[in-house]
Formats: C-alpha cells, structure tokens, sequence
C-alpha cells in the first residue's frame, strides 16, 4: 500500500520564480493538507483540500495556492518567491477524523 | 487556535536510558498524534491517540484528554531513536480543522 508520496525531493528556484510542488495521497485518502516547516520548526498548516476545494487556509499569503484533481492528487503552487520561502514542504492526507494524518517525506525548497 | 506545547525541548541520553516527553495542548481535542521526524525529514506516524494508552514495542504514549496532556514513553533508548519527536493536535471544535504542532523535543541518544 503506497503511502504519500511528494514530488521533488528537492529544488533550487531564484527570487521571483514560481514553483509547483506535487502530491499523491495514501490509498484511499480523500483530504490533502499542505504544511510548511523551516528549519529547527514545527510545520505549519497552509492549507487543505477537500472535494477538489480549498476548504480551510492557514495565515499564508495569497502566493501560496492550490489544487486538488479528481484522483485526489493535489499541488502546491507559490508565485513571486521569496528567499524566506525556503523550507521544506510537507503534504499530508487523511480520510474523515478518526484515523489521523499520514505525510510525505517532503520537498525541500531552497530560494536563492 | 489551539496551543500546543512540548518539554523539554532538547534531551540527551546514554543508549539504554529510558524518558518521557509531555505535550501539553490548550482546549479539546478529537485527534493528537505523535510524530518522528527522520533526519531526511519524513514525519513517521508513531502513534495515533486522542485518548488513552497505547504501546508499541519500546515505545508507548498516554493522552489524558480531561486534563489535556499527553506523554511518550521511551524505554531502553537506541541512537536509531535520536530525532525530532513532534505532537501534534487537531481541536475538538465542530466543523473541519487541521493539525497544530508543538515545537518538538529534539533528542539525542549517545552509545
């Protein structure tokens, strides 16, 4: 049973660039959530994805959006990067409340 | 939003000590899981407990939700257990919500 599974593992864009960062949820998983988490952090929640609809954002700006696609894979999309952008980026997916979160093992940004 | 907590935040043993990690989190909750974060940064699920005690092999973890505090329980530590440990909660309110994280409690196991 593949778990998440996150494309790249790592990438290098420069100021100003626009980047997409993929997702495949678990089998069976219906929801994504994307999280941020900078170095020597706990992640932060930028937002979910149900339905193929944004249904809950975190305090991130309007250059972090999304999608989800009809087979529940989803993307990450952030424009105009800045180089506090830099993170390594973790996307999560879950199936109602009762069994918890399963995450990726990320993308790590780097902004230059 | 919800606050979580975590202590300590940092801990070194000697392989073969055990310890103990707390999380304390701020209103109800219907989800808290207890998370490894590996040195490539994959968060590994260790356990999935809004409510009771639950153990698995040298690990275990108890959640007492009515005083809003979970522990982890490390026993017989190996250096493969040095890492982040995160807590994260996700709030009891109605309608949809997310995982909040503590700041973790980084350890680290010497031989």
């Amino acid at each position: 049973d593949a778990g998440v599974t996150q494309s790249p593992t790592h990438l290098i864009k420069t100021r100003g660039q626009q980047v997409t960062l993929r997702c495949s949820p678990k089998s069976g998983h219906d929801t994504v959530s994307w999280y941020q988490q900078a170095l020597g952090q706990g992640p932060q929640f930028i937002f979910q994805y149900y339905e193929e609809e944004e249904r809950q954002r975190g305090n991130f700006p309007d250059r972090f959006s999304g999608h989800q696609f009809p087979n529940y894979s989803s993307e990450l999309n952030v424009n105009a990067l800045l180089l506090g952008d830099s993170a390594l980026y973790l996307c999560a997916s879950s199936f109602g409340n009762n069994y918890g979160y399963t995450f990726g093992s990320g993308t790590r940004l780097t902004v230059v | 939003g919800i606050q979580v907590e975590q202590s300590p935040p940092d801990l070194i043993l000697q392989e073969g000590a055990n310890s103990t990690l707390r999380c304390n989190f701020s209103d109800s909750v219907n989800n808290l899981q207890w998370f490894h974060q590996n040195p490539w940064g994959q968060l590994i699920n260790l356990f999935y407990i809004p409510s009771g005690t639950k153990q698995n092999g040298r690990l275990s973890a108890t959640t007492v939700a009515t005083e809003r505090y979970s522990l982890l329980y490390i026993s017989s530590s190996q250096t493969t257990d040095s890492g982040v440990y995160f807590c994260a909660v996700e709030g009891g309110f109605s309608g949809y919500s997310t995982l909040t994280f503590g700041k973790g409690t980084m350890l680290l196991v010497s031989p």
